[in-house]
């Protein structure tokens, strides 16, 4: 089955550094790639998403990059700021037409102000 | 617009009793995917529903089991409940299945069992 590994677990910035999360997969042909970021007692909230076509997107601080020959996809946030502070998830798109989301284990970020 | 609505949000039950939880999607959305969430396996899929039919299912048994109505509401029941089955279950909708959909995620509904 699909292997998703993201990077790292857990990750502490000061605020206003910047923090990059790293999701590898197994899937040659997924093709859409979203990450997710959760708030304690909250469901995941889609963030930024990018599709195998694009190399990169960016939404104001938020980015995500993808090497489909390598089989990642980065998240980048830039000046972080203390609401940042959540676990984030990739979810690579397993399995085809009738596949679904695998999620990896998540990153915990915390900015520190 | 309103996001993706589940209910209840909190669940206490007891070991062999059986629950059924409800999720109402996006306006507009009509596929509806149900995922669990555990500290040690994190988010795992349970299975999807798009026009009433089971389109995906994940590796879970039997005592899982989902549906959907004609107005893509949907509802996830769990039978013999475990203590294992304590989780945070999650309803995700989009506008159609396929791979490229984004998801939307309610905020879930907390089910311990006793």
């Amino acid at each position: 089955g699909e292997n998703v590994e993201q990077h790292p677990s857990t990750l502490s910035v000061q605020e206003g550094d910047s923090a990059v999360i790293k999701c590898t997969y197994s899937d040659s042909a997924s093709n859409y790639f979203p990450w997710y970021k959760q708030e304690l007692g909250k469901g995941p909230q889609l963030i930024i998403d990018i599709r195998s076509n694009v190399g990169e997107k960016k939404d104001q601080r938020i980015a995500v990059t993808l090497n489909k020959t390598a089989k990642h996809f980065s998240l980048h946030i830039t000046e972080t700021q203390p609401e940042d502070s959540a676990v984030y998830f990739c979810a690579p798109h397993y399995g085809g037409s009738q596949g679904n989301l695998i999620f990896g284990k998540g990153t915990k970020l915390s900015v520190k102000p | 617009k309103a996001g993706v609505t589940q209910t209840p949000r909190y669940l206490i039950k007891t070991r062999g009793q059986q629950v059924t939880l409800s999720c109402s999607p996006i306006s507009g959305h009509r596929s509806v995917s149900w995922y669990q969430q555990t500290p040690g396996q994190g988010l795992q899929f349970l299975f999807e529903y798009f026009s009433e039919t089971q389109r995906n299912k994940g590796n879970f048994p039997g005592r899982f089991s989902g549906r959907q109505f004609s107005n893509s509401r949907s509802e996830m029941n769990v039978s013999t409940l475990e203590l294992g089955d304590s989780a945070l279950y999650l309803c995700a909708s989009s506008l159609a299945p396929g791979r490229d959909q984004p998801q939307h995620f309610g905020d879930g509904t907390r089910l311990s069992i006793l």
